[in-house]
């Protein structure tokens, strides 16, 4: 079965500094989905980023990019120039046929 | 309007009692899903369906039924609440016809049993 893990329960980034978040996940397919999604104390689920498996290219969206290894099954999420409106909930998921599995979520604090 | 949409938004309910959670979309998508969302647990998949006919369980289904009654329509309900069922629970839809796309959410039922 697959699963998601991030191994960051909590994390820390000064305001206008570059943080990096890690998911690893566990899968015997080679072509799949990748996602990252937000949710801020709202609790609404906002897509932050998108990653085809077959791909090679790393996505980016704005301030938000992925390294993606494929081989070492790593899917961590770079933000850069932390605002204080990326602080939020941070969940990876992955998606292979119609099952969409999410991990436990790295909650992110920006300080000021 | 949003384009997922969940009533109720909070709900408090008694132990024992049956309580469904409604879940419409307007995005022309054929996959719904419901979760749950604790802390320290993340989003856990308790059904799926790709239409009308096709409803499959998740991860965590014991407790929970679900209805398909429309392409649009999928309703969650706990026959007899219990306390460990407080959560957050979330809908979801995405689209096909394969596996590309991401899951859009609902804004989520805060579901409290007392």
């Amino acid at each position: 079965a697959q699963t998601v893990t991030q191994s960051q329960p909590e994390m820390s980034v000064q305001e206008a500094e570059t943080v990096t978040l890690s998911c690893t996940y566990d899968t015997s397919e080679s072509d799949y989905y990748l996602f990252w999604y937000k949710q801020p104390p709202s609790r609404q689920m906002i897509l932050v980023i998108r990653q085809e498996a077959y791909k090679q290219q790393n996505a980016t969206e704005n301030r938000f990019s992925v390294n993606f290894q494929k081989a070492a099954k790593s899917f961590s999420l770079k933000i850069s120039d932390s605002q204080l409106g990326d602080a939020a909930m941070y969940f990876c998921a992955y998606r292979r046929g119609d099952k969409i599995i999410f991990g436990k979520g790295t909650r992110l604090h920006i300080l000021p | 309007d949003a384009d997922v949409t969940q009533t109720p938004r909070n709900r408090i309910t008694k132990t024992g009692k049956r309580i469904m959670l409604e879940c419409s979309q307007t995005k022309g998508h054929d996959r719904m899903y419901w979760y749950r969302q604790d802390p320290g647990l993340g989003l856990r998949l308790i059904y799926y369906s790709f239409d009308v006919k096709d409803i499959n369980k998740g991860e965590i289904s014991d407790g929970y039924s679900v209805s398909r009654q429309a392409q649009a329509k999928f309703s969650l309900s706990l026959e007899s609440a219990i306390p460990n069922q407080t959560a957050l629970y979330f809908c979801a839809t995405s689209g096909g016809p394969g596996w590309g796309t991401e899951a859009f959410f609902g804004q989520g039922t805060r579901l409290t049993v007392v």
